[in-house]
C-alpha cells in the first residue's frame, strides 16, 4: 500500500517479557517519529528520526525502551521487560522534511 | 512545560449544523499548527494546517483560525455529517531543525453528531 504501515496490529504479551513493533514509513519518508497514545488520551512523543540518527529520544519513558532505523526505512521500537502501564496503542508517523506527519494505523499493545 | 490544551472535551453537533472545536497553546514561538481527525482503532488522519503567518486558511468543508494574540486555534467543520464523528486533536509545532519537527498534542475533542 501507499500509507504508513506498522505491525502487529495487535500485541498481547505477558509481563516481563520483551516485544518488538515495527513501523515501515511511506518511501522517502526522511522523518520518523513514534508515539504513545493511552486509552481516551492525546498523543505522547517518544522518539524522533532523522534518516537513521535519533537526535531526540527525550519521550523515552524509561531505560526499557528503544528504537531503531535502518536504512532510512523501516523502524522498530523494542520494549525489555514490558509492565503493565506499557499497555498502549504505539504510534509511528513520518513525514517529509517539515511537512505533515502521516500516521500508520498504530499497534496496540496489551500487557497482562 | 509548554502544552496544548483543548477548551471541550466532548462536543454534540446536529447533523447539518456547524461545529467549532477550540484549542489553545502556549508556546508563542510555535510556527505550525495542524488538526488531526482519529476515528476509532485509526491512526490520526491530517485534516488541515495553518503556519503562524496565516490567521485563516480554509479545505473542504473545514476552517482553521488562528490567533496569536490570545494563542488559539479553533476547526470549524460545515454542514456536519454522521461521517465527523471522531476524536480531533490540535498540535502545535516548534521548527526543530529543517528535517523534523517538534509536535506537542493536545489531549483531543471527541465530537459527536446526533442524527
Amino acid at each position: 500500500g501507499a500509507g504508513v504501515s506498522q505491525s502487529p496490529s495487535n500485541k498481547v504479551t505477558e509481563k516481563g517479557k520483551d516485544v518488538e513493533l515495527r513501523c515501515d514509513p511511506i518511501s522517502g519518508h526522511t522523518a520518523l517519529y513514534w508515539y504513545r497514545q493511552s486509552l481516551g488520551q492525546g498523543l505522547e512523543f517518544l522518539i524522533y528520526f532523522q534518516g537513521n540518527s535519533a537526535p531526540d529520544k527525550s519521550g523515552l519513558p524509561s531505560d526499557r525502551f528503544s528504537a531503531e532505523r535502518t536504512g532510512g526505512s523501516v523502524s522498530t521500537l523494542t520494549i525489555q521487560r514490558t509492565q503493565q502501564e506499557d499497555s498502549a496503542v504505539y504510534l509511528c508517523a513520518g513525514s517529509w522534511g517539515n511537512n505533515e506527519q502521516f500516521f500508520g494505523p498504530g499497534t496496540r499493545l496489551t500487557v497482562l | 512545560g509548554e502544552s496544548v490544551g483543548l477548551h471541550l472535551p466532548t462536543l454534540s453537533v446536529q447533523e447539518g449544523d456547524n461545529s467549532i472545536i477550540n484549542c489553545a497553546y502556549s508556546n508563542s514561538a510555535s510556527d505550525y499548527f495542524i488538526w488531526y481527525k482519529q476515528e476509532s482503532g485509526k491512526g490520526p488522519q491530517f485534516i488541515i494546517d495553518i503556519r503562524s503567518n496565516m490567521d485563516k486558511r480554509q479545505g473542504q468543508r473545514v476552517t482553521v483560525l488562528l490567533n496569536k494574540t490570545v494563542k488559539h486555534l479553533s476547526l470549524q467543520i460545515a454542514a456536519t455529517q454522521p461521517g465527523d464523528s471522531a476524536v480531533y486533536f490540535c498540535a502545535e509545532n516548534l521548527l526543530r531543525d529543517n528535517y523534523g519537527q517538534n509536535f506537542v498534542f493536545g489531549p483531543g475533542t471527541r465530537l459527536s453528531v446526533l442524527p
